[in-house]
């Protein structure tokens, strides 16, 4: 079946700078790789996702990019702001509605 | 969102009690999974569903029992709780009948097992 793996498991970096997590994932049939966003005692909520005929999609601060022959894909996060201060976590399915795995989580935090 | 909601919001038990998680939603989705959270695991898929009457296993399926008799409804039992079952539980639905359905999370329900 389906591993993700995802590093770093915690980032913290200064107000206005970059956050960069990077992922990997072990079967080559996924095709949706979407990123969730936890803030702490809330639920997972979707941020951004890519599929695996695009190599790079951004919205407005976020951007991800995707490397399928590699197997890796990454959340670049630009001009971090406190309220970004989250678990983020990468995830593979085949299809957006079908299961999904997740990585284990990337507690960042964004320092005032 | 409220389409999906997840019942208790938290749950204290024994362990070698039985108990029930249960997870509604209101938009019809198809698919419906069973997630449990823990801290350096991410979130690990129990049991999904992608229709009335038709479940199967995912990651840490053991110890675990799921059914779907209606399309709304997805409760996940413990049959003998243990303590290796305390955990925040996420019921989530998506819908196939949209090619860019994400999941949709309920609020969870924390678990402990004394």
């Amino acid at each position: 079946g389906e591993n993700v793996e995802q590093h770093p498991s915690t980032l913290s970096v200064q107000e206005g700078d970059s956050a960069v997590i990077k992922c990997t994932y072990s079967d080559s049939a996924s095709n949706y790789f979407p990123w969730y966003k936890q803030e702490l005692g809330k639920r997972p909520q979707l941020i951004i996702d890519i599929r695996s005929n695009v190599g790079e999609k951004k919205d407005q601060r976020i951007a991800v990019t995707l490397n399928k022959t590699a197997k890796h894909f990454s959340l670049h996060i630009t001009e971090t702001q406190p309220e970004d201060s989250a678990v983020y976590f990468c995830a593979a399915s085949k299809t957006s509605y079908d299961k999904v795995i997740f990585g284990p989580g990337t507690s960042l935090s964004v320092i005032p | 969102d409220a389409g999906i909601t997840q019942s208790p919001r938290y749950k204290i038990t024994e362990t070698g009690r039985q108990v029930t998680l249960m997870c509604h939603q209101t938009w019809s989705h198809s698919y419906m999974f069973w997630y449990r959270q823990d801290l350096g695991h991410g979130l690990r898929l129990i049991y999904y569903s992608a229709a009335a009457d038709i479940t199967d296993k995912g990651e840490v399926s053991d110890g675990y029992v799921v059914s779907r008799s209606k399309t709304e409804n997805f409760p996940l039992t413990l049959e003998s709780a243990t303590r290796s079952q305390t955990s925040v539980y996420f019921c989530a639905s998506s819908d196939a009948r949209q090619n860019n359905s994400p999941l949709h999370f309920g609020n969870g329900t924390r678990l402990t097992v004394t």
